[in-house]
């Protein structure tokens, strides 16, 4: 168990609305991801993080914004939510501290996301 | 840049039957692969790194940098193997891993 815990695990919006989604991490990692996982797509990185108010754009961006104002908490922000928004989203860190494997990604639980 | 390429969306297989996963990259360095299992609605869960050379549930994965290929393989498929499974990479000095599209594994009894 990597300890990340991500808020909220469902939501329903309408088109045009602001949604934050939360990551929060236990164990003091660097590196913090989001992604989001659709069908034919795979797994595809939107932001990242490599420490307190340092983040970087992945490869599908567009349309996302973070934040990480402290280790623990990265959020992801859709300004105003399109349905092409509509997916599952997946927070995740790199093993660096305690048990977890070095340069391994370890994963949340995902939220589901739709979009009206 | 980096890429992983799994050529099977599903792959349908019989209890009992072998499995094997195909994963292909492209990196121009020396990179390390994962295999990660993704069960109905749950987290991704590290399967495998190829630097641990380990057997987890039955499943090894040999890296070939001949053929640039990381394939997932176990010799008789089980129910509960039924899952999507993402081979993943990560390039050396810097942090991004990057996934291939998975693989659904359907097992039928």
């Amino acid at each position: 168990d990597a300890g990340i815990t991500q808020s909220p695990r469902h939501k329903v919006t309408e088109t045009g609305t602001p949604v934050t989604l939360r990551c929060h991490q236990t164990e003091n990692h660097r590196y913090m991801y989001w992604y989001r996982q659709d069908p034919g797509h795979g797994l595809r990185l939107i932001h990242y993080s490599y420490g307190v108010k340092d983040t970087d754009k992945g490869e599908v961006s567009d349309g996302y914004s973070v934040s990480r104002s402290k280790t623990e908490d990265f959020l992801l922000t859709l300004e105003s939510a399109t349905s092409s928004q509509t997916s599952v989203y997946f927070c995740a860190i790199r093993g660096s501290t305690g048990n977890l494997s070095g340069n391994t990604i370890y994963f949340g639980e995902g939220s589901w996301l739709t979009v009206v | 840049a980096q890429r992983v390429t799994q050529p099977e969306k599903l792959l349908s297989v019989f209890k009992g039957a072998p499995v094997e996963l195909k994963c292909n990259y492209s990196y121009s360095g020396s990179p390390e692969l994962f295999w990660y299992v993704q069960y109905s609605r749950q987290r991704l869960q590290l399967l495998l790194r190829h630097i641990s050379r380990e057997s987890i549930k039955g499943f090894t994965a040999d890296l070939n940098k001949g053929e640039t290929s990381f394939h997932l393989k176990k010799p008789f498929a089980q129910e509960e193997d039924s899952a999507m499974y993402y081979c993943a990479l990560r390039g050396g000095g810097y942090q991004k891993v990057t996934f291939g599209t998975g693989t659904k594994l359907q097992v039928i009894p």
